[in-house]
């Protein structure tokens, strides 16, 4: 079975900190993804991974960035956290383009 | 443009009522089409892959069927643990991209 982590379920953070959301999958998929979830707009894909080294930009990049640095591992970056990225987060991995997505457990994040 | 709409939002049934869940695309040369659960406070769960018009999947009580121009997610008999936000999706294009329904809300009462 595919597993995808993440590393939190829950974060309480500070607008203006730095926040790192960590994804690992263990199923050497090639493309990685971060959503985030809000009631009434639901998936709205943030960036997505073909390869290591490699990102493409989704429909809301603003105010994220990532790092793929390991095939197996696709980090999320709040550069200066804000009260309007408050959500929940959610990785998936996919093994290739236009198959389907494997999701993790989800990151439920509090910016106050 | 790709899209994909879902239909009822909500829906409401009691165990062992039997219904479908409907899910309309449109895209450019459909390249599958995918079915998620998702329980609240989680990750959705895959459930099936549907690639050509004809094609049945089932799992239990849940049995998804393909057209050409839609899907539908059978529910037979169902139990409150049946519970759940139900999506469906499409690629995109060649970008690997899913383009998401806003999802079904599914509660069977006891």
């Amino acid at each position: 079975d595919v597993k995808v982590t993440q590393s939190s379920r829950y974060l309480v953070k500070r607008t203006g900190e730095k926040v790192f959301l960590e994804c690992v999958q263990d199923m050497d998929h090639e493309n990685m993804f971060w959503y985030r979830q809000d009631p009434g707009l639901g998936l709205r894909l943030i960036y997505f991974s073909y390869d290591v080294k490699m990102k493409e930009k989704g429909d809301i990049p603003e105010g994220y960035s990532v790092s793929r640095e390991k095939k197996e591992r696709f980090s999320l970056i709040l550069e200066s956290a804000s009260t309007n990225q408050t959500s929940m987060y959610l990785c998936a991995s996919s093994l290739g383009r236009g198959t389907g997505q494997y999701f993790g457990p989800g990151t439920r994040l509090t910016v106050t | 443009e790709d899209q994909v709409t879902q239909s009822p939002e909500a829906l409401r049934l009691q165990e062992g009522e039997s219904s479908s869940l409907n899910c309309s695309y449109t895209v450019s040369g459909l390249r599958g089409l995918f079915w998620y659960r998702q329980d609240p406070g989680k990750g959705p769960e895959f459930l099936f892959t549907l690639y050509s018009a004809g094609e049945e999947k089932e799992k239990e009580r849940l049995k998804a069927t393909l057209t050409k121009k839609e899907s539908f997610l059978h529910i037979t008999a169902p139990k409150p643990e049946d519970s759940a936000t139900y999506l469906c999706a499409v690629p995109s294009g060649n970008t690997g991209k899913l383009i998401f329904g806003q999802g079904t809300t599914l509660q069977v009462k006891p």
